[in-house]
């Protein structure tokens, strides 16, 4: 049982240039959602998606696409990357929105120069 | 949305001590409060978390207290060891509409247990 997992771990890219971060879960949860980490800042929700088939907006969504691929996989895509988005990107599931604990994946840091 | 501010962002303790992280949320309608541990280069692991129905919950050497009234609730962590070391991450969930529910999640503070 792997929990949540996240690949790559670690990303280098130049400005403008497109990536897609992935994410799975194998705790059959419902919901999953996308965190960066940025120093100072703590956890900031990108977008989530509640359901498979249904993703959402969170905080922080500009420059940012998610597609929820089944309920196992949830990624996230970066079409033209900025320096701006260089941080540590979180996936987390839960069993449900509603009032559940949510569990994070290792992360994935992104350098974008 | 929720606003949660925790404190302090940094706590050194002497091995065997208590510590004591505190968070104040803003919204009164918020009903679950997890707490996240994260070690250098990890993903955050929920540790402990508590619905407003309960004011005290406890797992071992770790606790949580909550007071609705003031709303702030706090992770008390007793006879500390150097593996405690790690950023701790308070979080309060709140309601944005019909079912849906999302974390706000505090700036975290930096414990560190010296040996």
């Amino acid at each position: 049982n792997a929990g949540v997992t996240q690949t790559p771990k670690f990303q280098v890219l130049k400005t403008g240039q497109s990536m897609t971060l992935q994410c799975a879960q194998d705790m059959n949860h419902n919901s999953m959602y996308w965190y960066r980490q940025d120093p100072g800042m703590g956890l900031r929700l990108i977008y989530y998606s509640a359901s498979e088939g249904t993703t959402d907006k969170g905080e922080v969504p500009n420059g940012y696409n998610v597609s929820r691929l089944n309920k196992r996989e949830f990624s996230l895509r970066l079409e033209s990357a900025a320096p701006s988005q260089t941080s540590v990107y979180f996936c987390a599931s839960s069993e449900a929105l509603q009032l559940r604990a949510q569990y994070f994946g290792p992360g994935t840091r992104l350098l974008v120069l | 949305g929720e606003n949660v501010e925790q404190h302090p962002s940094t706590l050194s303790v002497q091995e065997g001590d208590s510590a004591v992280i505190k968070c104040t949320y803003s919204d009164s309608a918020s009903n679950y409060f997890p707490w996240y541990k994260q070690e250098l280069g990890k993903g955050p692991q929920l540790i402990i978390d508590i619905r407003s129905n309960v004011g005290e919950k406890k797992d071992q050497r770790i606790a949580v207290t909550l007071n609705k009234t003031a709303k702030h609730f706090s992770l008390h962590i007793t006879e500390t060891q150097p593996e405690d070391s790690a950023v701790y991450f308070c979080a309060a969930s709140w309601n944005s509409g019909g079912s849906n529910y999302k974390l706000t999640f505090g700036k975290g503070t930096l414990l560190t247990v010296n040996p």
